[in-house]
């Protein structure tokens, strides 16, 4: 069965970076790309970017851009996000999830809480 | 200020019948296909419609979607209490080249 597995919650102090991993099992990793959400507290869903699992390619929304660096481990099945920079309002609950047709995806990690404060 | 506008909240009886609205433009929900996600409290989203009017396996056919132009309509028949959640939906904006959503719509079954 698919699984994406996240790593666990952190606590960053503004200015800092954090690093989220999504581990994927059941499916090729290399036949999907891999998209980014993030949810603030009491807030909707917000698209941070994506990432092809088969050549890297990258596209950030427009808001991230500068500040985020996505990449893929083939060997590891594995993607990662980095977000630089932090500020108080980068504390959130951070998901990946397979990207399929259309822009929607059937299968979520079980989130990462990111909390940013001094 | 996301991109696409719901209803900040719905509510309904057991039983009845509700529907939950997402509005947008020419350049996400016009020209492309929307998707439905429900989220219970303190858990991931759990796709519920794609395509506009898809369901995904498992998905029971009390829940529904629709569209036209550019606005787009979740219906939830036979409310349960298990369907308190909040109810985000989604599409591809051509122009902003990216994922967007809207707000959420917190569901509360009385």
């Amino acid at each position: 069965q698919v699984q994406l597995v996240q790593s666990g919650a952190e606590v960053k102090k503004p200015g800092a970076s954090v690093k989220v991993s999504c581990k994927a099992s059941g499916y090729i990793f290399t036949s999907y790309g891999t998209s980014w959400m993030r949810q603030a507290p009491g807030q909707g869903l917000e698209w941070v970017g994506w990432i092809s699992g088969y050549n890297g390619n990258t596209n950030y929304a427009q808001k991230f851009q500068g500040r985020v660096t996505m990449t893929t481990d083939t060997s590891t099945s594995t993607a990662s996000m980095e977000l630089r920079s932090l500020r108080s309002d980068d504390t959130a609950v951070y998901y990946c999830a397979r990207d399929d047709s259309s822009a929607h995806s059937v299968y979520w990690g079980q989130g990462t809480l990111v909390t940013v404060s001094s | 200020q996301s991109v696409l506008t719901q209803p900040p909240s719905v509510s309904a009886a057991p039983g009845q019948k509700v529907t939950i609205s997402c509005s947008g433009s020419s350049s996400n929900i016009g020209n492309n296909y929307v998707s439905w996600y429900q989220q219970l409290p303190g858990t991931a989203p759990k796709l519920l419609i794609y395509d506009n009017d898809k369901r995904p396996s498992g998905i029971p056919d009390r829940f529904s979607g629709s569209k036209s132009g550019t606005s787009v309509t979740l219906g939830i028949t036979g409310l349960q209490t298990g369907d308190e959640a909040d109810y985000h939906c989604g599409t591809w904006d051509s122009s902003l080249n990216a994922r967007v959503f809207g707000g959420g719509t917190k569901l509360t079954v009385l």
